[in-house]
């Protein structure tokens, strides 16, 4: 079975901490993509980043990283020197080759104080 | 449009009511997908689109949910005589081409439709 765990259901920082967000995926299949998606309080769900299962490369944008392991099946998401805006539910995904559908965690709640 | 959009914002309906929603997908993108946030936090997946085929309804609780996109008009979402159960953020996304390798597969998503039973 499919299946994305998030364990940290909600993590306080103060502004300027680094913070890294954990994601742990389970799947048989050998191709498959992981997202991130933000979901700031207003609601709307923000597109972050896709990782194809092929593809082990470490990636920065900015101030966010992502760091994807298979050996570990792990795809952690780091955010460097949060601010408030940072502050949303971080939701990390599931899609696998042959399906369509996203399967979702249970999302991390970042709470950023100034 | 270059975004997922979806009405109404908020929908509140009595038990037993019925419930539309709407959902106009991003121009060029052929797929569609609803999911149901439910708690704040889970999401459950409902059924995809192709054009105006069904490509995956596994989701759907069929008895008294139903979803349509015809060519030339938004997609919807019906829900048959209302439970309280049925009280979520009903989110609608779009993407290209999620069965290929090759080419952006995210899915871009509307900013939900919050269906309140009383």
């Amino acid at each position: 079975a499919q299946k994305v765990t998030q364990a940290q259901t909600e993590i306080s920082v103060v502004e300027k901490e680094d913070v890294t967000l954990d994601c742990v995926y389970e799947t048989r299949d050998t191709t498959y993509y992981l997202f991130w998606y933000k979901q700031p309080p207003s609601g709307e769900l923000v597109f972050l980043i896709r990782r194809n299962s092929f593809d082990e490369q470490n990636e920065i944008s900015g101030r966010y990283s992502w760091n994807f392991q298979k050996s570990t099946s792990s795809f952690n998401f780091t955010i460097t020197a949060s601010q408030v805006v940072d502050s949303a539910v971080y939701f990390c995904a599931l899609r696998l080759y042959n399906t369509d559908k996203l399967i979702f965690g249970t999302g991390t709640r970042l709470q950023v104080f100034p | 449009g270059e975004e997922v959009a979806q009405t109404p914002k908020h929908l509140v309906r009595g038990e037993g009511q019925k419930a539309k929603l709407y959902c106009a997908p991003i121009k060029g993108h052929s797929y569609v997908f609803w999911y149901q946030q439910v708690l704040k936090n889970e999401f459950k997946f409902l059924i995809s689109f192709q054009n105006e085929n069904v490509f995956d309804e596994t989701g759907m609780p069929k008895e008294r949910f139903s979803a349509k996109c015809l060519p030339n008009s938004p997609c919807s979402l019906e829900i048959q005589a209302t439970k309280l159960e049925d009280s979520a953020v009903y989110f609608c996304a779009s993407s290209q081409s999620p069965l290929l390798a090759e080419g952006p597969i995210e899915q871009f998503f509307g900013p939900g439709t919050r269906l309140t039973v009383l």
